[in-house]
């Protein structure tokens, strides 16, 4: 089977570093991919990393290993309109994307 | 500017009765997926089209959903008939297996 686990909430100051994790057991494996969702909007993709290592994207960076099942979003500079849900999701042997449950980001002022 | 439109916003129907949700992906896009978000279960696939093709069902209850690609331009969903626990945000989006563009989403009540 397939799963994904990150953590359900992150709370961080406005301006600061935070990173989300994501770990995930698929069989095949092809990429992982991060999406965005404000409160009663659509997810909107991020980043996608298919190899090892560090994508960056403006204040977004996306990691990846391959061995380790893992990857994580860092978001930096934190903004107010960052708080959103954070998924991650993998895409596996089926071509289908599969989401994991989704972090709740709250940035304090 | 692109994007993936989704009609209706927001339905409220009664249960048993017949709900369509319709879909129109990007233009160039070949591959068309739907999902279903509720708070317990998050987002799920429920089907996808690559080329107007059905290449996964799987995720959809098949005694009541159906899944269409009439043309390029048009998506449909239909539930018949529905029924409370139907109740979710549907989405569509097309794209690829890891890059997908969201529709706004239908917000589906089932009373």
């Amino acid at each position: 089977g397939q799963s994904l686990e990150q953590p359900s909430e992150v709370t961080a100051v406005e301006g600061a570093i935070v990173q989300i994790n994501c770990t995930y057991q698929t069989s095949g494996f092809y990429g992982l991919s991060w999406y965005q969702q404000h409160d009663g909007g659509a997810p909107t993709f991020l980043s996608y990393n298919a190899l090892d290592g560090l994508e960056e994207t403006g204040r977004f960076s996306s990691f990846l290993s391959r061995s380790d099942s893992y990857g994580y979003l860092l978001l930096q500079e934190l903004q107010m309109k960052d708080s959103a849900s954070y998924f991650c999701a993998v895409t596996g042997s089926s071509y289908k994307l599969i989401f994991g449950s989704g972090t709740r980001l709250l940035v304090r002022p | 500017d692109a994007r993936v439109t989704q009609t209706p916003r927001h339905k409220v129907t009664e249960m048993g009765q017949e709900v369509t949700m319709r879909c129109q992906p990007i233009l160039g896009h070949n591959t068309v997926f739907w999902y279903r978000q509720t708070m317990m279960q998050g987002l799920e696939l429920l089907a996808y089209f690559r080329n107007r093709a059905p290449l996964d069902d799987s995720g959809m209850p098949k005694d009541r959903f159906s899944a269409e690609m009439p043309d390029a331009t048009l998506a449909t969903l239909k539930i018949q008939p529905s029924e409370p626990r139907d109740s979710a945000v549907y989405f569509c989006a097309s794209g690829t297996e890891y890059e997908q563009y969201f529709g706004p989403g239908t917000r589906l009540t089932v009373t």
